[in-house]
């Protein structure tokens, strides 16, 4: 199993300011990804965190808005760029544990509010 | 493309009643397929996992699965429920045959009521 801690919580943050939520897992691990869940919505994967390299990006996601660094196998951050109302959400961090390849683990999530 | 459909935004149940939470999945290949729980103010947690062994899955909290492939469906089922069951459940599909990159459906919340 792994254990994920995410900080911050919570936050209450300005438009057009830039939030940066941390991401550690308290074992090496593989893969890192990065979800969001929208007031009321499902979750969907904003992109996959690679270590050494720059960040696997899905449809309608992009770097410049949603910048993601990986420096180890243990710690990931993503940033929440240029904030609007629109990107009040749950942001959650979920690792792939290796030997466990079947099972995904996620983090409490970051609860974003943007005024 | 993989994806996945969960029918009834909100399920409530008397205590102690069967719980019945429908899922419905779509996939150009095998299906690996997942149910999460979300207490408020809370992760995921996995309840159960479908990943081609066998077709019906035991997972935590007295909660099961049945894979049925002619029917496309991964229906989440406890027979008897209990008040500490009250939470948001989630279907999800991978698109790897991993756990890697999830694909979840909108969501069930269940609720129990006295």
């Amino acid at each position: 199993s792994a254990v994920i801690s995410q900080k911050p919580s919570r936050d209450i943050c300005q438009r057009g300011t830039s939030l940066t939520i941390q991401c550690q897992v308290d074992s090496q691990v593989t893969m890192m990804f990065w979800y969001r869940q929208q007031p009321g919505q499902s979750l969907t994967l904003i992109a996959t965190a690679n270590q050494g390299s720059e960040a696997t990006y899905e449809s309608g996601f992009v770097i410049d808005k949603f910048p993601i660094s990986r420096p180890n196998l243990t710690f990931s951050t993503l940033t929440v760029s240029n904030m609007s109302p629109e990107d009040s959400s749950i942001y959650l961090c979920s690792v792939e544990v290796q030997g466990s390849d079947t099972e995904a683990f996620f983090g409490q999530g970051t609860r974003l509010t943007v005024v | 493309a993989q994806s996945v459909t969960q029918l009834g935004s909100h399920v409530s149940v008397s205590e102690g009643a069967l719980v019945l939470l429908r899922c419905n999945y779509s996939s150009s290949v095998p299906p690996y397929l997942f149910w999460y729980v979300q207490y408020p103010n809370q992760g995921l947690q996995l309840l159960l996992k479908y990943t081609s062994a066998a077709t019906l899955v035991k997972g935590i909290n007295g909660f099961e699965a049945e894979f049925k492939k002619s029917e496309t469906s991964f229906h989440l089922t406890k027979p008897s429920a209990h008040m500490s069951d009250a939470a948001e459940y989630f279907c999800a599909v991978s698109r790897t045959g991993t756990a890697s990159k999830l694909t979840f459906g909108t969501g069930t919340r269940l609720q129990v009521t006295l």
